[in-house]
């Protein structure tokens, strides 16, 4: 098993409408990050939560951290066709070193 | 807004030949990284250096690989010998926090990638 797996895969809603994606994880962390990449394009990062935090805001993006479960969501609110992207969780290990494991990601498509 | 910059945006190259993928990091920033992404596949870290050494890399980062700082903006990533497997996206990435002040607040700034082909 890997550290960092979103689901779903994939995501399809109408523009309007709440899109929630999930990431789990295996190892301890010191924080757990969001990404968006557009098709074929670099990676911006959205949000960081650090392991001692709960829940985070950030315009239309909320996200939560269970280190319990080893489980983060990302909740986009009022989504907009501007938001079709993949989305990655990405993580640093409590192992103190600065490289980011990411997860398969899930595609979402906001349809207009 | 600062941004990392990376050139060029697309590398074709025959199999075999060097390519130097080149980035230019945020100025402040004291912590690179790169990473790569084939075609359909995660995102993979290949490696980071801090104060003109590497700190990290992975297993993908073999012998053919290696970075430098020539200078105080410019970050390079070199493949010796390119292999068909090499292709993907390259992304380099800046950060101004680490180890000082603890990776809970690293946040990584990556740059739009390089497509390398080799064909």
């Amino acid at each position: 098993s890997q550290q960092g797996e979103e689901d779903p895969q994939a995501l399809s809603i109408q523009e309007g409408e709440n899109a929630t994606m999930n990431c789990s994880y295996k190892t301890s962390i010191n924080n757990l990050q969001w990404y968006r990449q557009n098709s074929g394009r670099g990676l911006v990062h959205l949000i960081l939560i650090r392991s001692n935090e709960r829940e985070k805001h950030s315009g239309r993006l909320r996200v939560t951290l269970d280190t319990s479960k080893k489980s983060s969501s990302l909740l986009i609110t009022a989504s907009r066709a501007a938001d079709t992207a993949s989305y990655f969780c990405a993580t640093i290990l409590l192992s103190n070193t600065g490289k980011l494991i990411f997860g398969q990601g899930t595609t979402l498509q906001v349809k207009p | 807004e600062p941004e990392v910059t990376q050139t060029p945006s697309h590398q074709v190259t025959q199999m075999g030949q060097e390519v130097i993928l080149r980035c230019v990091p945020i100025s402040n920033h004291l912590y690179f990284y790169w990473y790569r992404q084939i075609l359909g596949q995660k995102v993979e870290f290949l490696v980071s250096f801090y104060n003109n050494e590497i700190s990290e890399k992975s297993e993908i980062f073999d012998d053919q690989f290696s970075v430098e700082r020539p200078d105080g903006s410019n970050f390079t990533l070199k493949i010796r010998s390119t292999k068909l497997e090499d292709s993907a996206m390259y992304f380099c990435a800046s950060s101004e926090a680490g180890r000082q002040i603890g990776w809970a607040k690293n946040i990584q700034y990556f740059g739009a990638g390089t497509r390398l082909s080799v064909l």
